[in-house]
C-alpha cells in the first residue's frame, strides 16, 4: 500500500531562515500533491497544490517542488516568521480518489 | 480559496445521546464531501465519503449505523453520532472538494470537538 513519510516529526528553524519540509512517498506517483497547514484545535488550511507534470509552484513566501523520479516533494517557507509555526501536512491524490495524508511535521520558528 | 464551515465548533453531550454536526461549503458546490476524525498528535483519519443524493461510502472499521451521514444538498453534509459513548470523544473535521482548473482542491472545515461524558 502507499506510504507517505514527512521527514521529521518536529523541526526548529531560526526566524528569518528558510524552512524546508520533505514529503516522500512509495509506489506510484500521485496525480497531484497538496500541502496544508494545521494549527492546534483547527482544521487543515489549504496552501498549495502541485500536479505531477509541474516541477515547482510558488505562492508568496511558499514554494513547493515535486520530483516524481525521487518520489519526493519539498515545501519551503522563506524568511520564516514565528507566525509560521504550525503542523504542515502533505497529502496525495491519485486520479479521482481521496486524499492520503502524511504524518505531518510540527514546525517551530524560533525568534 | 474556498470556505467550508462547520457547526458546532464544540459540543458536550451525555453518553447515550445523539449529536449532529453540520458541514457547509459556503462559496462553492460540492458533490463530494468527506468526514475525518483526528486523535491528539495524529494525522487525519478518513471515516467516510459523502456523495450528494446517494449513500455515503464508509472506510473499513467505521460503523455506518453509529456515524450517520446525510448529504442532502450540494452545500450541506451532516454527520450524526448516534448513541454516543466516551470513546467517540474526538475532533471531527469535514472537507469538501472544489474542481478548479482541472484538479480537485480539497478544503477543510474548522473542526468540531466532541466530548461525551
Amino acid at each position: 500500500s502507499q506510504k507517505i513519510e514527512q521527514n521529521s516529526e518536529a523541526l526548529n528553524i531560526q526566524e528569518g531562515k528558510t524552512a524546508t519540509l520533505t514529503c516522500n512517498y512509495t509506489n506510484y506517483s500521485p496525480a497531484y500533491l497538496q500541502w496544508y497547514r494545521q494549527d492546534p484545535g483547527r482544521g487543515p488550511v489549504f496552501l498549495l497544490l502541485i500536479r505531477e507534470n509541474e516541477k515547482e509552484k510558488r505562492k508568496e513566501r511558499l514554494k513547493v517542488t515535486f520530483d516524481t523520479t525521487l518520489k519526493q516533494s519539498l515545501f519551503h517557507i522563506t524568511a520564516s516568521q514565528p507566525a509560521d509555526s504550525a503542523t504542515y501536512l502533505c497529502a496525495l491524490t491519485f486520479g479521482n480518489e481521496k486524499l492520503t495524508f502524511g504524518t505531518g511535521t510540527r514546525l517551530t520558528i524560533i525568534p | 480559496g474556498a470556505v467550508v464551515s462547520q457547526h458546532p465548533s464544540r459540543v458536550i453531550c451525555k453518553s447515550g445521546t445523539s449529536v449532529k454536526i453540520e458541514c457547509r461549503s459556503l462559496d462553492f458546490q460540492a458533490t463530494t464531501m468527506f468526514w475525518y476524525r483526528q486523535f491528539p498528535k495524529k494525522s487525519l483519519m478518513l471515516m467516510a465519503t459523502s456523495n450528494e443524493g446517494s449513500k455515503a461510502t464508509y472506510e473499513q472499521g467505521v460503523e455506518k449505523d453509529k456515524f450517520l451521514i446525510n448529504h442532502a444538498s450540494l452545500t450541506l453534509s451532516t454527520l450524526t453520532v448516534t448513541s454516543a459513548h466516551p470513546e467517540d470523544s474526538s475532533f471531527y473535521i469535514c472537507s469538501a472538494r472544489d474542481f478548479r482548473q482541472g484538479v480537485y482542491e480539497q478544503y477543510f472545515g474548522p473542526g468540531t470537538r466532541l466530548t461525551v461524558t
